[in-house]
Parts: C-alpha cells; structure tokens; sequence
C-alpha cells in the first residue's frame, strides 16, 4: 500500500524552463511534507518543506505548493538549472505522536535539465 | 561539518552470510533511521530507533534486525543474506521532533550491497 506516490518516474525540461514535479498522497493523519534531492552516490539532501496549515512555502528557486482537499503537492523549479538534474523524492509525515518524525517516500522522479 | 557516516560504500556478500551494516551520526540525534532504495519503489523504512536499545519495526523488517547500544551508532544485520536484498541501504538520523528543526533528516552516502 503505497501512501505517498510519484506517478511520474521521469521529467524531462530544458534549461531556464519550469520544472514542476507532482506527488499525491491517500493518508489523511499526514501533516507535514517534505522534498529530498538525491545525486547518484549521495544520500538524499532536503530541500523544502510545508506545513498542512500552509499552501505554499518558497526558497528561492524552490516553491511546493499544498493541496489539502486533493491530498496533492507540488515542487515548482524556476527557472530550471542542469545542475538541479537529481532524483526528487516527495516524502510526508505525522507530526507529534509517537510517530518520531518517520517520513513514508514516493518512489521519486528522475528530473533532467537539458542545456 | 554534521555527519552520518556509512562504514561501506560497496559490499558484495554470498547468499547465507550474515551481514553487517554500521551506521554512526555526529550530531546527538536521538533518531536514527534505516532505509533501502529499490528502483520504482523509492526509499522504504526497514526499522529504526529513538533511543539507545530501543527499536521499531518499519515497513519492511522481514530478514533484518538492528541494534542501537550507543547513540552515535546504529547497525543493521541481515542474519542471513538473500539475493532479494541487494539494495542501496540508507542511514538517517533526526533530532526527536525533526519538524521543530525544519523536518528534515541528515541521510548518509549509502552501502549498495550485493548478494550474490
């Protein structure tokens, strides 16, 4: 039972475009959500979290947007850099609780930035 | 620099072995975390623990244990290796309530292990 899915294993964009990446989600106690990047040989690094009290959270270049009735997010690249060429993992979580701040991950999209 | 630290990169063991994987954090969290990353999958919870000696099964803990005697460290063991569970395994650690630092975890690089 897949909680927390990614339908898209792949996103192609080219250079200065936007890259949006989708996740959806079936567990309702889910409160809290979170974007990991991960390179090739490298643990997965956070990048940008929100709150179910919030709609949209922005770090520079990095915007997720929540939708809360859709049990839907999203991560808005803008614009789209090569470097930015990573797996994205869209993960979620229950805060407080005994639940220890355990995340439950989709299966990730494999982003590429063309030139 | 704050680290979680992966004692292998790459480890290949014969179907049978028990194995070990060691997993240290220097950033007296209380969390620790172990993960394997499968393609098509993503990242899926094998156990982990929120204080010394304690543990709690993940979603897939079938042919794993842990062990946690310190908090710095976490291990991993397959008591006897299959070839189902060659896998990339990820090591994380946390403060108790992440979401009060931000929410994320520190993840180490990684042990892609194969059973062969």
């Amino acid at each position: 039972d897949q909680q927390v899915k990614q339908n898209s294993p792949s996103l192609s964009v080219q250079e200065g475009r936007i890259s949006i990446l989708n996740c959806d989600y079936t567990n309702s106690m889910f409160d809290y959500f979170l974007w990991y990047k991960k390179y090739p040989a490298e643990g997965p690094t956070f990048l940008i979290s929100i709150s179910s009290i919030k709609d949209k959270n922005e770090d520079g270049r990095f915007t997720v947007f929540l939708n809360k009735s859709a049990k839907h997010l999203s991560l808005h690249i803008v614009p789209s850099q090569p470097g930015d060429s990573a797996v994205y993992f869209c993960a979620a979580s229950v805060a407080g609780g005994t639940s220890y701040g355990k995340l439950t991950f989709g299966q990730g999209t494999i982003l590429t930035v063309h030139p | 620099d704050v680290k979680v630290t992966q004692s292998s990169r790459y480890l290949v063991k014969r179907t049978g072995e028990k194995v070990f994987l060691e997993c240290v954090q220097d950033m007296d969290h209380e969390n620790m975390f172990w993960y394997r990353q499968d393609p098509g999958l993503g990242l899926r919870l094998i156990y982990f623990s929120y204080d010394v000696k304690m543990k709690e099964k993940g979603d897939i803990p079938e042919g794993y244990s842990v062990s946690r005697e310190k908090k710095e460290r976490f291990s991993l063991i397959l008591e006897s290796a299959s070839t189902n569970q060659t896998s990339m395994y990820l090591c994380a650690s946390s403060p108790l309530v992440p979401i009060a630092y931000g929410g994320g975890y520190t993840f180490g690089s990684g042990t892609r292990l194969t059973v062969v």
